[in-house]
């Protein structure tokens, strides 16, 4: 099946600083890719869908200028975290769509990210 | 707008307990229905999934039922093991193909 992978899996990094995350599909090639963060005990909300060669689309509320996309190829996107601060630790979960048949969108979700500012 | 409403936890059960997790959702058109697992430390992983009304997906002995007339799809297991502890999600895919997730459901199971 599908396999999506992300690096590093978990991180610590000093507040100020930048973080960069990977996420790679690893047996497809994937058009779209979505970026999730995850709070403790909540849901996952969607931060942005990422489209190869193209800007990422972001969702209302998710600073651009601080959680930086980039879909460089049809196998890898990348989720930078500018100046993070303590509160934007978090687990990050990136899933790539599979395009398989013009009508299969199915998703498949990478093992996700812990990300700690300290 | 589209969403899904999942009972809170946490559920505590004794092995080999009958499990009802439910779900409901609000869409429009005909959204797919999926379950997801997490397990600790881990990403989600797809559990099952319907994508139309009346379809029962099944996985591991989970079940779920697409139904349409009480727009719900509670997940179900006969008989849950130690190794189901996890937190399960309920989903939608709706018609712009963008997923809504519920706010998860975190199960223990004792031996």
């Amino acid at each position: 099946g599908a396999v999506v992978s992300q690096h590093p899996s978990r991180v610590i990094c000093k507040s100020g600083t930048s973080v960069k995350i990977e996420c790679r599909s690893l047996d497809f090639q994937a058009t779209t890719m979505f970026w999730y963060r995850q709070f403790p005990k909540k849901s996952l909300m969607l931060m942005a869908t990422s489209n190869e060669g193209s800007k990422a689309t972001y969702e209302q509320g998710v600073e651009k200028d601080k959680f930086l996309i980039n879909h460089a190829s049809l196998t890898l996107s990348t989720l930078t975290v500018t100046s993070a601060h303590p509160e934007d630790s978090s687990f990050y979960i990136c899933s790539a769509r599979d395009p398989g048949t013009v009508y299969s969108y199915e998703q498949y979700f990478g093992p996700g990210t812990r990300l700690t500012v300290t | 707008g589209d969403s899904v409403t999942q009972m809170e936890g946490p559920v505590t059960l004794s092995e080999e307990a009958f499990l009802t997790i439910n779900c409901t959702y609000t869409a429009t058109g005909y959204p797919s229905l999926f379950w997801y697992v997490q397990y600790p430390g881990e990403g989600l992983q797809l559990l099952l999934k319907a994508t139309k009304a009346d379809d029962k997906g099944s996985n591991k002995g989970f079940e779920a039922t697409y139904r349409k007339e009480t727009t719900s799809f509670h997940l179900e297991k006969g008989s849950v093991q130690v190794s189901d502890s996890a937190v399960y999600f309920c989903a939608l895919r709706g018609t712009g193909n963008q997923f809504y997730f519920g706010t998860g459901t975190s199960l223990t199971v004792i031996p």
